[in-house]
């Protein structure tokens, strides 16, 4: 069973604050790594999917890196804002012979006070 | 735009009592998932269709039962609620099996389930 570990579970941090999170991968057999986002009474949203070693993404304040000889991947908020305020996903395709599945993390919860 | 769109969003049910979740998408979408949220252990895989006309268990797929009714619906039923199956579920579609393309997945609202 793949595992795809997610830290910290949950995160606490001041408006304005920059903060970052980690997703761990075992590195062999790799083929994606996904990010999503999900705020609380809405549907998880896709951030990113990534593929390549040393990979970055961005998307406004929100940024990813991604090191699959080492597995793992870092997801970076600059100047956290309320509105930031979710569950951040990530997921990892496991694939064997007669198919695959997506295995997600446990997330983690980043709160953002004003 | 509709997207996922899965009903109902809240149920109560008391063990033993069946009901089906109902997902539908509007995005021409090729494979469709349930998946449940319970906290501390992301979301899990229940079952997947790939294609149309095709279902397949995933991680945790014991009491339930799915239909791909068509290429937009995909159902969960409960034949048998117990508590063990409160939780949020989440139906999810992609283009194409998100394994073998790297696609992303698309999520519904989700169903917040009790089972008492």
């Amino acid at each position: 069973i793949l595992n795809v570990e997610q830290s910290p579970q949950s995160l606490h941090v001041q408006e304005g604050d920059s903060t970052n999170f980690t997703c761990s991968f075992p590195s062999s057999n790799f083929y994606a790594l996904h990010w999503y986002r999900w705020e609380t009474a809405k549907s998880p949203e896709a951030l990113f999917v990534m593929t390549l070693n040393g990979d970055e993404k961005k998307k406004g304040r929100i940024s990813a890196t991604l090191n699959t000889k080492e597995g793992y991947s870092y997801l970076y908020i600059k100047g956290s804002q309320p509105e930031d305020s979710a569950t951040y996903l990530c997921a990892s395709p496991m694939i064997y012979n007669q198919g695959g599945k997506l295995i997600f993390g446990q997330g983690t919860e980043l709160s953002v006070k004003p | 735009n509709a997207g996922v769109t899965q009903t109902p969003k809240f149920q109560v049910l008391k063990t033993g009592q069946s009901m089906t979740l109902q997902c539908a998408q509007d995005m021409n979408h090729n494979s469709m998932y349930w998946y449940r949220q319970d906290p501390g252990m992301g979301l899990r895989l229940i079952y997947y269709s790939a294609s149309e006309g095709t279902t397949d268990k995933g991680e945790v797929p014991n009491g339930y039962n799915v239909s791909r009714l068509n290429k937009r619906e995909f159902s969960l039923r409960l034949e048998s609620a117990a508590p063990s199956q409160t939780s949020v579920y989440f139906c999810a579609s992609s283009e194409l099996d998100v394994v073998v393309t790297n696609e992303k997945l698309f999520f519904g609202s989700g169903t917040q389930l009790s089972v008492l």
